[in-house]
């Protein structure tokens, strides 16, 4: 089975930074390009940034977070990151993994559970 | 960015009701277009893609319609287990890709 698993979500202060982990398994990791997305308490989920499967090839960025936020993988290792630099309070909420089907599609078929951030004085 | 309109952004209908909740994309997407159902505390779970094709696994009750601007998702008879709420998602071309702002979908 798929599956994708979180971590390293917390409470940080603003001006502060994370680094987000997904461990993928039950799938050829280095087949699939993947993405990170969030969810703010009660609102729609946000695209935040994608990484093709060999991690060369492109990354793209929401502009919110574009010169803050980094996204990489080690395919040796099947597992995602996302370094998260000068958080701000509007990028708390819950950060979703996500494998894409193929490659750049958009299309998103496996989620992990997520992963709370909190960004709080 | 292209922005997705859902409507309406909560229901309340009864067991065996059909259910429609529509997306309306600010420009043509052709059929990039997925449908997510998502529980409190969950990730989302992909029903729809490409408009109109069910995922593996989701039951054939849930459909999706609709091409270019304007798209519809059904549930054709309402399960006590299809609460929560649904999003749409474009995927057309490059980044970003937006969703809809969901709708909540609540037994009457």
């Amino acid at each position: 089975d798929v599956q994708l698993v979180e971590s390293g979500g917390g409470l940080v202060k603003p001006g502060g930074s994370l680094r987000l982990s997904c461990a993928a398994s039950g799938f050829t990791f280095n087949s699939h390009s993947m993405n990170w997305v969030r969810q703010a308490p009660g609102k729609g989920p946000e695209w935040v940034s994608s990484i093709s499967s060999d991690s060369g090839t492109y990354t793209y960025y929401a502009e919110s977070v574009k010169g803050r936020f980094t996204i990489s993988r080690d395919n040796a290792k099947n597992s995602l990151f996302l370094q998260m630099n000068s958080l701000r309070a509007e990028d708390s909420g819950v950060y979703f993994c996500a494998r894409d089907v193929v490659a750049a599609t958009g299309q998103m078929d496996y989620w992990g559970q997520g992963v709370l951030v909190t960004v709080s004085s | 960015d292209i922005q997705m309109t859902q409507s309406p952004s909560s229901l309340s209908a009864s067991v065996g009701d059909r259910v429609t909740i529509t997306c309306q994309a600010s420009q043509d997407i052709n059929n990039y277009l997925s449908w997510y159902q998502q529980k409190p505390g969950k990730a989302p779970k992909l029903l729809i893609f490409d408009s109109s094709s069910l995922e593996k696994g989701v039951p054939s009750r849930f459909s999706g319609s609709g091409s270019g601007t304007d798209f519809t998702f059904t549930i054709s008879s309402l399960q006590p287990e299809d609460v929560g709420t649904y999003y749409c998602q474009q995927y057309d071309n490059l980044p970003p890709w937006t969703f809809g702002q969901g709708t909540r979908v609540e037994i009457k």
